[in-house]
This record gives structure tokens, C-alpha cells and sequence, in this order.
């Protein structure tokens, strides 16, 4: 297992186009999260996943943007109808979690997919 | 609403020498923290963590100190090392019953090690 993959590692893309991101965890994880970051912030949560059922979305995550994980697996996050504002690095982290007396839930980040949009 | 905080955007230390980074959170509910180190071009990697129950949790040359009265954290890198040139992140998160606890991040300080 070679962590959590990412791709595209880049895309570039116009305004008002669609764009799709994959990300792969690591196979024993069953917690998967997409985080956003921009330029000189740290990364923001976006929406997690356990197995394949969404838990929780930010209210960073506008009508635009949709994320799956349909088989528990591999997971995709869809932004439609991009906007210049949406330009950012998308990373994606899978954990194993854990209850509160077994420790930090550590995340493993995937190197991430940076969209810029023209 | 930044309840994660990281004062210092850059730091510059020299080899060999003790690197002290920082961070402030606000959240009382936050009860594990962690710090992430990231290089260019690559995802955040996780390095140390400490529970609010300890004041100090130590590995190797990377010791993280916690004043939960002061809500104020410390990563202690002693003997610095070029290697160690990297943004520095400090997160956050509290205990829930679900292990589903997502992680708040500060903005980063960029470590600088001179040789």
C-alpha cells in the first residue's frame, strides 16, 4: 500500500466547467475527508465519509460541489460550474479513528490535486 | 472564526540549534492536538500528537508541550536539522464517542533551518 493517492495532481480548467477529483485511501481506513486549502491558510474541512456513507459536510461545501463514495472504497469529489474562487489545493486524508480514550485520530494526507481556474 | 491560531507565519533557525513553534486555540472542546509538517508539492504529514490529559509527549528530537490553562502549545525541535525546513501545522480536535473527530488546522509557520 503506498498511501493515499490523489488525481489529477493538476488541472487547469475555464470558468464554468466541471471538474472531477479521485481520491484513493488507504485500504484498511474506512474514514475518508476532503480538506481545501488555499494559499497561505491551513487546509479547511470539507466533508467526511465513513465507509460510504456521508457524515458531515462544511458550509464550505456550496450546492456546487458533490462527493462520493459509493462502494466504501475510492472516493470522488465533483465541483460543477467552477468558479475563479475555487481555485485551491484539494487534499484528501484517510484514518482509521478511533474512540476517545485510544488516541488522536490521525489523518494520512494524499500529496493533493491543485485546481486552478482560469 | 480561527480557533486554531499560528501567530508566526515564518521562523529561521540556525543547525544544531532549538526550534519553538507555536499555536493558540480557543475551543475548550478541542482535546487531542497534532502537528503536521508538509514539503513542497506534498500532502501534510503527520508528526506528533498530545492528549489534553498530559502536559508534554515526547519522540525523538520533537517534544510537544500543552498549557490547557493558557490554551497554548509548543513543538520543541532540538537539534534542528536541515531536513526540517518545512511548514509547520498545528491542529485540533475534540473526543467524540464516533472516532469521526475532524481536524482543525492553523495557517502554518514556514521553518527555515540555516546550515
Amino acid at each position: 500500500d503506498t498511501g493515499v493517492s490523489q488525481d489529477p495532481r493538476h488541472k487547469i480548467t475555464k470558468r464554468g466547467q466541471n471538474v472531477t477529483f479521485r481520491c484513493d485511501p488507504i485500504s484498511e481506513h474506512n474514514r475518508l475527508y476532503w480538506y481545501r486549502q488555499t494559499l497561505g491558510q491551513g487546509p479547511e474541512f470539507l466533508t467526511y465519509f465513513q465507509n460510504e456513507a456521508q457524515l458531515e459536510k462544511s458550509r464550505l461545501l456550496s450546492d456546487r460541489f458533490s462527493a462520493e463514495r459509493p462502494k466504501g472504497s475510492f472516493s470522488t469529489l465533483e465541483i460543477q460550474r467552477t468558479e475563479q474562487g475555487d481555485s485551491a489545493m484539494y487534499l484528501c486524508a484517510s484514518s482509521l479513528g478511533t474512540s476517545g480514550i485510544l488516541g488522536a485520530n490521525v489523518l494520512t494526507f494524499g500529496a493533493g490535486s491543485r485546481l486552478t481556474v482560469l | 472564526d480561527q480557533q486554531v491560531k499560528q501567530n508566526s507565519p515564518s521562523l529561521s533557525v540556525q543547525e544544531g540549534r532549538i526550534s519553538i513553534l507555536n499555536c493558540d486555540y480557543t475551543n475548550s472542546m478541542f482535546d487531542y492536538f497534532l502537528w503536521y509538517k508538509k514539503y513542497p508539492a506534498e500532502g501534510p504529514t503527520f508528526l506528533i500528537s498530545i492528549s489534553s490529559i498530559k502536559d508534554k509527549n515526547e519522540d525523538g528530537r520533537f517534544t510537544v508541550f500543552l498549557n490547557k490553562s493558557a490554551k497554548h502549545l509548543s513543538l520543541h525541535i532540538v537539534p534542528s536539522q536541515p531536513g526540517d525546513s518545512a511548514v509547520y501545522f498545528c491542529a485540533a480536535s475534540p473526543i467524540s464517542n464516533f472516532g469521526n473527530e475532524k481536524l482543525t488546522f492553523g495557517t502554518g509557520t514556514r521553518l527555515t533551518i540555516i546550515p
